[in-house]
């Protein structure tokens, strides 16, 4: 069974520095796809960057980038620039190649982050 | 355009009580997923429905259930309540089961079981 591990319970930044969340995970697949979610106080699920296991190109989205090590089973997400809006609860989120009932994403635990002033 | 809208969004049940849970995917969409998210954890899949008909189940007792309607929206419903049924509840829609699709999150229920 595919599990994902974050390791860091709880992170903080300064306002404008750089943090790197961890992620690593377990499968014997070799494709999937992999996820970064922010979860605001607001509760609701807002997919951060999206990683396809047979890309090796690590993906971005403006501030938001992954290092992805697919040997290693790791996924860390780095935040440039970091702004206040960025304080949340981040979950690594792992699926498998196949659709259907195997279409549903495996969370992590999650790693809260406070940016501050 | 709309996103995933789930109702009520908070709601407090007695032990034993039975639960309905609503949500109406983004339009378009056609699976729907349900996930239990338990304070200081991360959401677990509970189900999944595409064109009405259950695709996946997660690790959950039988008192869980859900459907899927003709317009794509889906009900959970849970009976006989335990105070561990206690989380939030998030609704998820993606246009088809295929593996890779993003899967957009509604705002979540949350459920107080006392």
């Amino acid at each position: 069974a595919q599990t994902v591990t974050q390791s860091q319970p709880e992170m903080s930044v300064q306002e404008a520095e750089t943090v790197t969340l961890s992620c690593t995970y377990d499968t014997s697949e070799s494709n999937y796809y992999l996820f970064w979610y922010k979860q605001p106080p607001s509760r609701q699920m807002i997919l951060v960057i999206r990683q396809e296991a047979y890309k090796q190109q690590n993906a971005t989205e403006n501030r938001f980038s992954v290092n992805f090590q697919k040997a290693a089973k790791s996924f860390s997400l780095k935040i440039s620039d970091s702004q206040l809006g960025d304080t949340a609860m981040y979950f690594c989120a792992f699926m498998g190649p196949y659709g259907g009932s195997q279409g549903n994403l495996i969370f992590g635990k999650g790693t809260k982050l406070s940016v501050k002033p | 355009d709309a996103g995933v809208t789930q109702s009520p969004t908070h709601l407090i049940k007695t032990r034993g009580q039975h639960v309905t849970l609503r949500c109406s995917p983004i339009s378009g969409h056609k699976s729907v997923s349900w996930y239990q998210q338990v304070l200081g954890q991360g959401p677990q899949f509970i189900f999944q429905y595409y064109e009405k008909e259950e695709r996946g189940r997660g690790n959950f007792p039988d008192r869980f259930s859900a459907r899927q309607f003709p317009n794509y929206s889906s009900e959970l419903n849970v009976n006989a309540l335990l105070l561990g049924d206690s989380a939030l509840y998030l609704c998820a829609s993606s246009l088809t089961i295929q593996s890779g699709n993003t899967i957009y999150f509604g705002e979540g229920s949350w459920l107080t079981v006392v």
